[in-house]
């Protein structure tokens, strides 16, 4: 299956800081990235979509100013959560679609869990 | 919009069989995703339909009525870590294509 790498698996950090989560897909060009946030016993939750040298697509209800996101290359995409608060401790999952591999979206990245102190 | 059901906890004894069942309703129906997930991990893909029928995969198979807005998980000869959530995700056309998951449903395999 196609291969999504996201980095770091876990960050603590200081309220009022930022963190940035990167997400790679490692053997297919990524045209487009999903960043979804899970809280503790709930599914996911579709954050934002990015695609490749465009603005990223937010779902209602999420800050743009406060989740930033990034997708500079056909493989790699970021999202930079601004201004931490404990709140925004969470479970951040990325996926990846590919215009060739229709399945590759299927695969996730590992996760990142965020705890902001 | 999208709505996508299904229960959210199942108890089942191992070497058994348990199906898991997901309903949805959406516009653009593109597709119906079956993932698990462990807690504390990210989801590991599972299967996919995206015509009407039985897909099977070793102990797990997975099946689609999309008359019917309909899905089911099957997993055969349950082992203990085979206990984790089983996440239902129906990719809608209209919605950009994207994955739209239900609740999950948290699995327990008891001796």
């Amino acid at each position: 299956g196609a291969v999504v790498s996201q980095h770091p698996s876990r960050v603590i950090c200081k309220s009022g800081t930022s963190v940035k989560i990167e997400c790679r897909s490692l053997d297919f060009q990524a045209t487009t990235m999903f960043w979804y946030r899970q809280f503790p016993k709930q599914s996911l939750m579709l954050m934002a979509t990015s695609n490749e040298g465009s603005k990223a697509t937010y779902e209602q209800g999420v800050e743009k100013d406060k989740f930033l996101i990034n997708h500079a290359s056909l493989t790699l995409s970021t999202l930079t959560v601004t201004s931490a608060h404990p709140e925004d401790s969470s479970f951040y999952i990325c996926s990846a679609r590919s215009r060739t591999r229709v399945e590759a979206e299927a695969f996730f990245g590992q996760g990142t869990r965020l705890t902001v102190v | 919009g999208q709505n996508i059901d299904q229960p959210t906890e199942m108890t089942a004894t191992e070497g058994a069989i348990v199906q898991i069942n997901c309903t949805y309703q959406t516009s653009g129906f593109n597709g119906l995703f079956w993932y698990q997930q462990h807690a504390g991990e990210a989801p590991t893909f599972l299967s996919y339909n995206v015509l009407d029928g039985l897909e099977e995969k070793g102990r797990f198979s997975s099946f689609l009525s999309r008359s019917k807005g309909y899905s089911y998980l099957l997993l055969k000869e349950l082992q203990m870590k085979d206990s984790a959530s089983y996440l239902c995700a129906v990719r809608d056309r209209t919605g950009a294509n994207n994955l739209f998951f239900g609740t999950g449903t948290r699995l327990t395999v008891i001796p």
